[in-house]
Formats: structure tokens, sequence, C-alpha cells
């Protein structure tokens, strides 16, 4: 089945040690977005990329890096996590941006930071 | 701006009985609205969403949800509750915003037997 694959589906890191997230989806969709989830809060947008096109929201700490080096794959780089990033990481693809095309949503990398 | 308001972050309902959760939007333009369940420790599903074809939408698992332009609400309903719907119920919107979904924040369905 065509699908949105995250791994890990936890991952702990060390306060201020790197930690790489990763998507990757069969859907051969154009957009990808990776989403921060905190405990009973909705998705909080961080960026989506357009094809390559990289899209920042303009509240993302730089903290928050991404990377998507062909269509299938999609990274999440935090470059030194702090307590305050521990949360839900959810990544989702769409066929094009914005209006019918609903996202396909992962089943999301849990962070906890220590 | 564009806003989407859930009222209610958490719902009781016995098995058997009618599930109805709120959502209203504001929006200058009719809007593209989405539901989405989301269990623990799980992504989000799409249940169903509107796209200007039909008012009445039919979803998933049962689900359906009426847009009224105006009332500005898209309430999700469900019949008859089922334990397996207990999870988390996002409604949300996109309205020229380039792909960005706009979310309310969150109704929490708990069903009891």
């Amino acid at each position: 089945d065509a699908m949105v694959i995250q791994n890990p589906r936890y991952q702990v890191t060390q306060f201020g040690k790197p930690v790489t997230l990763s998507c990757s989806q069969t859907l051969n969709h154009n957009v990808m977005y990776w989403y921060q989830q905190k405990s009973s809060q909705a998705p909080k947008l961080l960026f989506h990329y357009y094809d390559k096109d990289f899209n920042n929201e303009a509240d993302t700490p730089d903290n928050f890096q991404s990377r998507r080096p062909n269509t299938s794959f999609c990274f999440l780089d935090i470059r030194s996590p702090g307590l305050g990033d521990a949360a839900m990481y959810l990544c989702a693809t769409s066929p094009r941006a914005g209006g019918v095309y609903e996202q396909y949503f992962g089943p999301g990398t849990r962070l906890t930071v220590t | 701006a564009q806003s989407v308001t859930q009222l209610g972050s958490h719902v009781s309902v016995s098995e058997g009985a009618l599930v109805l959760l709120r959502c209203n939007y504001s929006s200058s333009v009719p809007p593209y609205l989405f539901w989405y369940v989301q269990y623990p420790n799980q992504g989000l599903q799409l249940l169903l969403k509107y796209t200007s074809a039909a008012t009445l939408v039919k979803g998933i698992n049962g689900f359906e949800a009426e847009f009224k332009k105006s009332e500005t609400s898209f309430h999700l309903t469900k019949p008859s509750a089922h334990m397996s719907d207990a999870a988390e119920y996002f409604c949300a919107s996109e309205g020229n915003q380039g792909g960005k979904l706009i979310f309310g924040q969150g109704t929490e369905l708990s069903v009891k037997p």
C-alpha cells in the first residue's frame, strides 16, 4: 500500500545532541510537510517543501532544519534539542499544495529529550 | 485572520449514542474543510472533507458532516458511537493558505460502555 513512513517511531536524545528524524513516502506526492505536535495540542506546521522549493514558517526556530534530497525522502534535523522540543513530529504529504488536496500523515516520531 | 474553533475540548458519550463534534470556521470565502481523527501515538487520518460539491459529506467509519454557510459551521456527527471511536478529532480549514491547514484545538472523544 502507498504510504507515509516515519523512522524511528520513538527517539530519545540528550539535551543539545543533534538528532535527525526521517520521513519517506511511496505516494509520489509533490508536497511534504513537517509538523510538531505537543501533548493535547493541534499540530503546528514547521515547514514544507513543494518539490524542492522550501517554505519555512515564520515562527519556526532556527534550531530546526530540513532536507529533501529527492521526492521520496524528507529529513528533519534538530541541531541542539532542548527540553521544550520534546514532542510528536508528524510528516505529511499532499499531491499539491492547498485546495481540495488533503494531507496524508505518517504515524509520527515521538521525541524525548533527556 | 482565518481561524477554526472547536467547541468542547472533551466530549463524552455512551456507546450507541449520537456523536456530535462542533466546528466553526471564520473565513471571508467558504474554505475547504477537513475532519481528521488521531488515535493515541498515531498520525492523523482523514475522516472526510468538504470541497463545495455537496453540503452533506459522508466519510469513513460512519461519520458525516454538514457544511452550513449561514452558520459558518461544519459539525461532525455519527448516529451511534462505538468504543473504537474514542480518539482526538481535529477540524481544519484550508483557504488560500497555499496548503497550510488551519487546525482547531481538537476534541477528545470518550465513549463509555
